[in-house]
C-alpha cells in the first residue's frame, strides 16, 4: 500500500516557540492530505483539508493563524503550530489520499507526531 | 457533533472470541470505512463498505452496513492477542467533501 511518512514522531518544546511537522507521500502523488488532531483516549478530529498549491480548508474552531498548513508540493504537506502552548500539546495525524476524486477512497495514515509544550 | 458514536467504548475478551464492535452515524455516506490503531501511533485502514453495500468480508472481519438506521457494525472473529487495539469508523458523507469524519472509538483487548 501507499506509504505517509510524518515527521518527527515526538518533539518537546517550550511555550510560546513554533514547532513544524511534515507529512510527506512517499510513492504516491497526493493532491490532498488531511490533518487531524487526537487528545489521549479520544477520536481524530479533523482540523484542516490540505490542497496542493491553494489555500488549506480549516474546520471550524480551529485557528488558521494558529496551525500554518502549507502543502506546496504533490509530496508534501506541513503543519506549523504557532507559538505553542501547553493546551496544543496533543497528538497530531497526517493522512493522504492517493490520486483525486472519490475513486481513492480510503486514506493513508502517517504515524503521528505527538507534540509537548513545555 | 462532527462525530458519529460507536460502542462499547471498551471492550474486553479472551482469546479466541469473537469481537463486535457498533458505529452510528448522522448524515448520508458514500461509504463507511473501519481503521484500526495501536497505541500511539497511526492509522490502519481495515476495510470499506459503501452505502449501496450491505455486508462485506475481508479474512476474520465481517463488516455491516443498515443505511436506514445508519449503522454500521464491526465483527472480528477468533480474536488473538495481537487484535489490541483501538478500533475507528470514518463516514465518507455524501455531499462529496472528500473529508472523512471519525467515531469515537473502541478499544478492544484481547486477553492471551
Amino acid at each position: 500500500g501507499a506509504v505517509v511518512s510524518q515527521h518527527p514522531s515526538w518533539v518537546i518544546c517550550k511555550s510560546g516557540t513554533s514547532v513544524k511537522i511534515e507529512c510527506r507521500s512517499l510513492d504516491f502523488q497526493a493532491t490532498t492530505m488531511f490533518w487531524y488532531r487526537q487528545f489521549p483516549k479520544q477520536s481524530l478530529m479533523l482540523m484542516a483539508t490540505s490542497n496542493e498549491g491553494s489555500k488549506a480548508t480549516y474546520e471550524q474552531g480551529v485557528e488558521k493563524d494558529k496551525f500554518l498548513i502549507n502543502h506546496a508540493s504533490l509530496t508534501l504537506s506541513t503543519l506549523t503550530v504557532t507559538s505553542a502552548h501547553p493546551e496544543d500539546s496533543s497528538f497530531y495525524i497526517c493522512s493522504a489520499r492517493s490520486g483525486k476524486g472519490t475513486k481513492n477512497e480510503k486514506l493513508f495514515f502517517g504515524s503521528g507526531t505527538q507534540l509537548s509544550v513545555l | 457533533s462532527q462525530q458519529g458514536e460507536e460502542d462499547p467504548q471498551a471492550l474486553s475478551i479472551q482469546e479466541g472470541e469473537n469481537a463486535t464492535m457498533n458505529c452510528s452515524y448522522k448524515t448520508s455516506i458514500n461509504n463507511l470505512q473501519w481503521y484500526r490503531q495501536n497505541s500511539g501511533r497511526g492509522l490502519v485502514h481495515l476495510i470499506l463498505i459503501r452505502s449501496n453495500e450491505r455486508e462485506k468480508h475481508s479474512g476474520r472481519l465481517r463488516v455491516t452496513l443498515d443505511t436506514s438506521k445508519k449503522s454500521s457494525s464491526l465483527l472480528i472473529t477468533a480474536s488473538r492477542a495481537a487484535d489490541t487495539a483501538s478500533y475507528f469508523c470514518a463516514t465518507d458523507s455524501a455531499s462529496n467533501t472528500g473529508k472523512l469524519i471519525f467515531g469515537q472509538g473502541t478499544t478492544l483487548q484481547v486477553k492471551p
